[in-house]
């Protein structure tokens, strides 16, 4: 099974700040996903991480908030831009590798 | 409109007992369900998926889909503490695990 290393694993950010989280995994995979969990809720599909090419963003995100980058099949990193208190959250990366595999979470306190 | 509705819970039952896990869901394009535990804390881990109607059975847990009904749950025979957790049910339009939609999960409490 994939082994996903996401980091920050926590933090705490001022309002209108910019953080970016990284996703390592141990093998090339093909799909890549970063959701949301807002507290008390479960987990909000963000995007789909496509290598060499932009993401694609579901409905209500948008790459200006949340850019996305992936250079290779085995990174991506997800941006938080401008935050408000809103976007605390836990972040969770996740892989297809013949199951859905989910990262430990960036869980993000925004003030 | 949620896509994927579960009961909040808390879903609380003594230990041995069978707990018994719900979801509806409201997109008849879903062809696969996934039931993933949470413990507090940490990220999400594959219990179970389902792509055809009846019972699927894989040790204490048992997954149960009825697309005429979209209904999906989960059955879990003699319940442990370590059961304890939050049970999210997510569903699929195709056979990959590709983008799923979340349940907002079902808490479940194994009394000793």
């Amino acid at each position: 099974s994939a082994v996903i290393s996401q980091k920050p694993s926590r933090d705490i950010c001022q309002r209108g700040t910019s953080l970016t989280i990284q996703c390592q995994v141990d093998s090339q995979v093909t799909m890549m996903f970063w959701y949301r969990q807002q507290p008390g809720q479960s987990l909000t599909l963000i995007a789909t991480a496509n290598q060499g090419s932009e993401a694609t963003y579901e409905s209500g995100f948008v790459i200006d908030k949340f850019p996305i980058s992936r250079p290779n099949l085995t990174f991506s990193t997800l941006t938080v831009s401008n935050m408000s208190p809103e976007d605390s959250s836990i972040y969770l990366c996740s892989v297809e590798d013949g199951e859905l595999f989910f990262g430990e979470g960036s869980r993000l306190t925004v003030l | 409109q949620k896509e994927v509705e579960q009961n909040s819970g808390p879903l609380s039952v003594p230990e041995g007992a069978i707990a018994s896990l719900n979801c509806t869901y409201s997109d008849r394009g879903s062809q696969s369900f996934f039931w993933y535990r949470q413990y507090s804390g940490k990220s999400p881990e594959l219990i179970m998926f389902i792509y055809s109607n009846g019972d699927k059975e894989d040790g204490r847990f048992t997954a149960q889909l009825n697309k005429a009904s979209q209904y999906v749950s989960l059955l879990i025979r003699d319940s442990q503490p370590s059961d304890s957790a939050t049970y999210l049910c997510a569903g699929g339009r195709d056979t990959g695990r590709r983008a799923l939609t979340f349940g907002s999960g079902t808490r479940l409490q194994v009394q000793p």
